[in-house]
């Protein structure tokens, strides 16, 4: 299975940029990179993909790397409701292997 | 709200037991997925039917089986149940499979006793 590597935890100040890291070195030519991320007690919820370029969306960027062994998720600016796991992804033939993401916390 | 919804939202049952957990996809979307979320194991992707038929098969055990219907829902059948068993159930959908997004339900909690 392709295979992704984040931090466990980050935290965040409100209203501040959040850059949340991935890496992923075994990704392969047509591997997507996915992020979600889940709220406490809620289903997973998608929040950006891409293959090569940069992708940017209302909730966030995605800047991936040139040689695609890393991204990051950037959230502009973190609000509480942004507290989440969020989980980097790489989307082989539509199906979606989930690591133990990055637990994202937000400061007041 | 994804538009995925999920029955029921709870389910309490006793080991050795068998149930059904219900899926009903976004409207328009041909493709569901099953995923079964516990403390230890994190996020498992179990199954996924396009269109009615199976097309990819993760870690799903052979206690577990699911099927979709003409009308898209999915159903998933846990039977034998063991304690381990208790978890979180998400189903998720998409429009065709592949590199689409997939969006998830709000999942069934499944508690065995």
């Amino acid at each position: 299975d392709a295979k992704t590597t984040q931090p466990n935890s980050m935290e965040s100040n409100e209203e501040e940029p959040v850059h949340l890291p991935c890496n992923h070195s075994t990704i392969s030519g047509t591997d997507y990179i996915h992020w979600y991320r889940q709220l406490p007690s809620q289903g997973p919820e998608y929040v950006i993909h891409g293959l090569t370029s940069n992708v940017n969306n209302r909730m966030a960027s995605l800047a991936i790397a040139e040689d695609r062994k890393s991204s990051t998720l950037i959230l502009h600016r973190a609000t509480l409701r942004d507290a989440a796991v969020y989980y980097c992804i790489l989307g082989r033939q539509g199906n979606l292997i989930f690591g133990k993401g990055t637990k994202l916390s937000v400061k007041p | 709200d994804s538009g995925v919804t999920q029955t029921p939202k709870h389910l309490i049952t006793a080991t050795g037991q068998r149930v059904t957990l219900r899926c009903s996809p976004r409207s328009g979307d041909l493709s569901v997925y099953w995923y079964q979320q516990s403390l230890d194991q994190g996020l498992q992707f179990l199954i996924q039917y396009y269109n009615g038929e199976e097309r990819a098969k993760g870690n799903i055990l052979e206690r577990f089986s699911a099927q979709q219907f003409p009308d898209l829902h999915s159903e998933l059948n846990l039977s034998s149940l063991e304690l381990g068993d208790s978890a979180l159930y998400f189903c998720a959908s998409s429009v065709w499979g592949s590199t689409d997004t997939q969006y998830f339900g709000p999942g069934t909690r499944l508690t065995v006793l």
